[in-house]
């Protein structure tokens, strides 16, 4: 396995736009994590989704902010409008359980909101 | 509230030495404890999971303790090489909490 793939990569979008990042997880992985990552505030858990459903949100700064997971395969994470705060890596990660099996991470998409 | 501590400042080890990092939690009692490693631009990577009713945990190189009296957890690294230089997370959890709550890291370099 190609193990998860986010894209882009990198992004970088004016105040204002719609932002959609998207991620694909590893095969058989039933949890799929978001999460964001600033010098700031470090790592933070945005949403988490158990067998394609959303579980709890409440890490979800604000309405600007949603997600999907339309299929065990794939999900976004969308913001609109995007705001220069919202500049940070968002990652996305899966697992085979819940909190005590290990997180498989992807490369990360690195936003940047001018 | 639930807290999580790593050492803030960058740990400076002389390659061959042995580098303890620690974790110190507040206000909860974690099931299970992971460390994670984080190479600059790229996603945190599993080491290691060590669960409540386990003291140490070992794999090659590394050690992971778990003190629940102390609520702490030590991650050692003997031999230590200049690849091991990177920024270690640690994740406690509980044991229905699906959600990991993260460090912010420690900064590790191994300097030759």
């Amino acid at each position: 396995d190609a193990g998860v793939i986010q894209s882009p990569r990198h992004e970088v979008t004016e105040m204002g736009q719609e932002v959609t990042l998207r991620c694909k997880p590893i095969s058989g992985h039933n949890s799929l994590f978001w999460y964001r990552q600033t010098m700031m505030r470090g790592l933070e858990l945005l949403i988490y989704f158990n067998n394609n459903v959303p579980i709890d949100d409440s890490g979800m700064p604000e309405d600007r902010f949603s997600a999907k997971m339309p299929n065990a395969s794939f999900s976004t994470l969308k913001i609109q409008p995007s705001e220069p705060r919202d500049s940070a890596v968002y990652f996305c990660a899966s697992s085979l359980g819940q909190g005590h099996t290990e997180a498989f991470f992807g490369q990360g998409t690195r936003l940047t909101v001018v | 509230s639930q807290k999580i501590e790593q050492n803030s400042e960058a740990l400076n080890i002389q390659e061959g030495k042995t580098a303890t990092l620690t974790c110190n939690y507040t206000n909860y009692s974690p099931a299970y404890l992971q460390w994670y490693r984080q190479d600059p631009g790229r996603g945190p990577v599993f080491l290691l999971l060590i669960r409540e009713n386990e003291k140490e945990k070992r794999k090659e190189r590394l050690k992971v303790t778990f003190d629940t009296t102390l609520k702490q957890s030590l991650f050692h690294i003997t031999a230590s090489q200049p690849a091991d230089s990177a920024t270690y997370l640690c994740a406690p959890s509980m044991d229905s909490n699906y959600q990991l709550i993260w460090g912010a890291g420690t900064k590790l370099i191994i300097k030759p």
